[in-house]
C-alpha cells in the first residue's frame, strides 16, 4: 500500500498569514505515460463532505480561490494558503489514487 | 446537478450486518465508478472500497475484506455497501463518492453527505 504522511498534524495560522502543509507518499505517484501525479487534495470542515481543491497535484478545482496552490511531484507535494482567511479553518487531507487502496494521509488541521 | 444522498446507517451489534445505500442523480450513473470512504469519529478519511461501471470489477481496503461488498444497481441509479461481521472499528460515517472514470479511479468531487455506522452492545 502507498502510505502517505503529511505535516504538522496541526498548525496556527494568523489571519493574513501562509500556511503551508506536505504530503509525502511512500512510493511515487508520478504517471510517465500521461505525465501526471495522481495526487489530490481536500478540505474538510465538520459536518460537511470533503470538498476537492486540487487534482493532478496543482489543479485548481473550479470556484477553489486562488490563495491556494498545489505543487510537488513523485512523492513530495505541497498545499499552500497564501493568505489564510476564517473561512479556511479546516481539516486537510492529501490523497493518492495512482493505485488501490487509495489512501489518505492523516490529515492537517488548520487553526487561527 | 449532481446529488449522492446516503441512507441504511444506524446503530448495529458487533458481528451484526447492515446495508448502505447512495441514490445517484444528476449524472448518468451507469457510466461512471463509484466509490465508499468512511471517517471514524475523531479520526481522518479511509478510502473503503470501489466498483467499476458495470460491475465488472471491485476492489477493497484489506480491513473489510471478506466482510464488505460493494455493489450497484444502474437500473436505479444506486450504489450499496453489504456490511457483515461489523466490528466497533466499522463505526464511522460513511460516504458515497463519484469517480470521473468508469473503469479507473480519480480524485474525488462529488461526495454524499454521509450516513453514520454506530457498532456498538
Amino acid at each position: 500500500d502507498i502510505v502517505m504522511t503529511q505535516s504538522p498534524d496541526s498548525l496556527a495560522v494568523s489571519l493574513g498569514e501562509r500556511a503551508t502543509i506536505k504530503c509525502k507518499s511512500s512510493q511515487s505517484v508520478f504517471n510517465r505515460s500521461n505525465n501526471k501525479n495522481y495526487l489530490a487534495w481536500y478540505q474538510h470542515k465538520p459536518g460537511q463532505p470533503p470538498k476537492l481543491l486540487f487534482y493532478w497535484a496543482s489543479t485548481r478545482e473550479s470556484g477553489v480561490p486562488d490563495r491556494f496552490s498545489g505543487s510537488g511531484s513523485g512523492t513530495d507535494f505541497t498545499l499552500t494558503i497564501s493568505s489564510l482567511q476564517a473561512e479556511d479553518v479546516a481539516v486537510y487531507y492529501c490523497q493518492q489514487h495512482y493505485t488501490t487502496p487509495l489512501t489518505f494521509g492523516g490529515g492537517t488541521k488548520v487553526e487561527i | 446537478q449532481v446529488q449522492l444522498v446516503e441512507s441504511g446507517g444506524g446503530v448495529v451489534q458487533p458481528g451484526g450486518s447492515l446495508r448502505l445505500s447512495c441514490a445517484a442523480s444528476g449524472f448518468t450513473f451507469s457510466s461512471y465508478g463509484m466509490h465508499w470512504v468512511r471517517q471514524a469519529p475523531g479520526r481522518g478519511l479511509e478510502w473503503v472500497a470501489f466498483i467499476r461501471y458495470d460491475e465488472s470489477d471491485q476492489f477493497y481496503v484489506d480491513s473489510v475484506k471478506g466482510r464488505f461488498t460493494i455493489s450497484r444497481d444502474n437500473s436505479k441509479k444506486t450504489l450499496y455497501l453489504q456490511m457483515n461481521s461489523l466490528r466497533p472499528e466499522d463505526t464511522a460515517v460513511y460516504h458515497c463518492a463519484k469517480d470521473d472514470y468508469g473503469t479507473g479511479w480519480s480524485s474525488l468531487k462529488y461526495w454524499g453527505q454521509g450516513t453514520l455506522v454506530t457498532v456498538s452492545t
